[in-house]
C-alpha cells in the first residue's frame, strides 16, 4: 500500500544515549526517503534524506540507513542532547509520483 | 529570502463560514503543497500543484479548493467550514528538476472551527 509504518511512536532516552527510529514501506517504486524534525508548535524541518542508490548517509550525530531489499529505513541519533527532543517524521516518495507520504511520527524525549 | 510564508497565523471560524489561507514562496519553486496536521498526528496531503495553472488532489481534498495562478502563490480555500476542519495547516514548496525533492514548510496556520 501507500502508507509508511513508523516505530516506535514514543521514545525516551537518557542524554548521551543513542536513539533509533525505524520506518517500513511496501511500494518498491519508492526512491527518496527524507526525515523531518518538528519541535513543539513549529514547522517540520528536513534533517537528513537518502536516495535509493545509497545505503547510508551521515551528518554529524545523525545518520540514515536504507535497506531496499527489506524495504525499511532508519534514523540513528547518537550522543543525544535535550535539544533533540521533538517529533520525528519519516517519509517516502516514489519516482513516478510527486507526493511525499509521511509516517505517523515518533515523539523523542531526551532526559538530562 | 523569506522562504515560505503563510497568513493568517491563527483563525477561529464559525461553522458554515468560508476563508482563504494564503501561502507564498519566494524561492522560485515549481511545486507547492498543502497539508493538514491534526493534534498529535502526522501530515496529510490536501492538494498539490506542480506548476502555475496545474493542481491535483491529495489524500484529503474534500471541503477544500485551491488555485495556482502564479508560481509564488498557492491559496487554500475552505468553503462551509466544519469542526472536522479544525487543524494546523502547513504549506510547503519544493523545486523539482535538480535532483532534490526537499520540501520547505511554512510556519503554519492554526484553524479552529466552532
Amino acid at each position: 500500500g501507500e502508507n509508511v509504518e513508523q516505530h516506535p511512536s514514543t521514545l525516551s532516552v537518557q542524554e548521551g544515549d543513542s536513539a533509533v527510529i525505524k520506518c517500513t514501506y511496501s511500494d518498491s517504486a519508492s526512491n527518496y526517503f527524507p526525515w523531518y524534525k518538528q519541535e513543539l508548535g513549529k514547522r517540520p524541518q528536513l534533517i537528513i534524506d537518502i536516495r535509493s542508490n545509497v545505503g547510508e548517509k551521515k551528518d554529524q550525530r545523525i545518520a540514515v540507513t536504507l535497506n531496499k531489499t527489506a524495504k525499511h529505513f532508519s534514523l540513528h541519533i547518537t550522543e543525544t542532547q535535550p535539544e533533540d527532543s521533538a517529533v520525528y517524521f519519516c517519509a517516502r516518495q516514489a519516482y513516478n509520483t510527486d507526493k511525499l507520504i509521511f509516517g505517523t511520527g515518533t515523539r523523542l524525549q531526551v532526559f538530562p | 529570502n523569506a522562504g515560505v510564508t503563510q497568513t493568517p497565523k491563527f483563525r477561529i471560524l464559525k461553522i458554515g463560514q468560508s476563508m482563504t489561507l494564503q501561502c507564498t514562496q519566494d524561492m522560485n519553486h515549481n511545486y507547492m503543497y498543502w497539508y493538514r496536521q491534526d493534534p498529535g498526528m502526522g501530515l496529510k496531503l490536501i492538494y498539490y500543484s506542480v506548476g502555475a495553472g496545474i493542481t491535483d488532489k491529495g489524500e484529503v481534498p474534500n471541503g477544500y479548493n485551491v488555485s495556482r495562478s502564479t508560481t509564488e502563490d498557492f491559496p487554500l480555500r475552505l468553503e462551509l467550514a466544519a469542526p472536522s476542519q479544525t487543524s494546523v495547516y502547513f504549506c510547503a514548496s519544493s523545486y523539482k528538476g535538480q535532483g532534490t525533492d526537499t520540501q520547505y514548510f511554512g510556519p503554519g496556520t492554526r484553524l479552529t472551527v466552532l
